[in-house]
């Protein structure tokens, strides 16, 4: 089925540990972009890319790094894992950063827990 | 800048009454407002959106919203409640005017429907 696919859905990682959270959309969806989701915060946008080759920070990017080689993949990185860090990351993407028609369409999530 | 509330963390309801999720927001020029919905260890899926047009709108499940300029606000409404509508909701506004284009989401209402 055509969508956003994250994995892995489930991670611990002791602090100071690295990882990389996959995100990938088969949508040819230029727009794509990384929020966690805390209790009490709602969405926060982490970073975002607008096409391949072109990422840009969001609101929360320390600690975080992504790269876009590809429309199709936007993996975010975390360098040196931290319990502050503990979320649910969701990877989202629309046709681009101004498409208003369907919204974006949202990953199923990461849930990382860092001890 | 652009910022939303949404001044309930929860809202409980029975089965069969109407329901009403609340979101105000703010914005320097015109709003482009959505409402996506999140259930239990799934992504948030867009239910629906105020371009321009109708103050009332029609989204996904029988849910609508209706938007009121002069109060800047955009609640989530449905006339008869499911317990399969619980779940968390989350509203979202972005300056039509441009910008980033990047919307700012709520903190989320957690909504609960009782048998």
């Amino acid at each position: 089925n055509a969508g956003v696919t994250q994995t892995p859905k489930f991670q611990v990682l002791k602090t100071g540990q690295s990882m990389t959270l996959q995100c990938a959309q088969d949508m040819n969806h230029e727009y794509m972009s990384w929020y966690r989701q805390d209790p009490g915060m709602g969405l926060r946008l982490i970073h975002y890319s607008v096409g391949a080759g072109i990422t840009d920070q969001g609101e929360v990017p320390n600690g975080y790094n992504v790269s876009r080689s590809t429309t199709e993949d936007f993996p975010l990185r975390l360098l040196s894992a931290a319990p502050s860090q503990t979320s649910v990351y969701f990877c989202a993407s629309s046709y681009s950063r101004a498409t208003t028609s369907n919204g974006y369409t949202f990953g199923s999530g990461t849930r990382l827990t860092v001890v | 800048a652009q910022s939303v509330a949404q001044p309930e963390d929860q809202v409980n309801v029975a089965e069969g009454n109407p329901l009403t999720v609340k979101c105000t927001y703010s914005v320097s020029g015109n709003p482009y407002l959505f409402w996506y919905v999140q259930y239990p260890n799934r992504g948030l899926q867009f239910l629906l959106k105020y371009i321009t047009g109708d103050n009332l709108v029609k989204g996904s499940y029988g849910f609508e919203a209706e938007f009121n300029k002069s109060q800047t606000s955009f609640h989530l409404k449905k006339p008869s409640a499911l317990v399969s509508d619980s779940a968390l909701y989350f509203c979202a506004v972005r300056d039509a005017t441009g910008g980033s284009y990047i919307p700012t989401f709520g903190r989320g209402t957690s909504l609960i429907v009782h048998p």
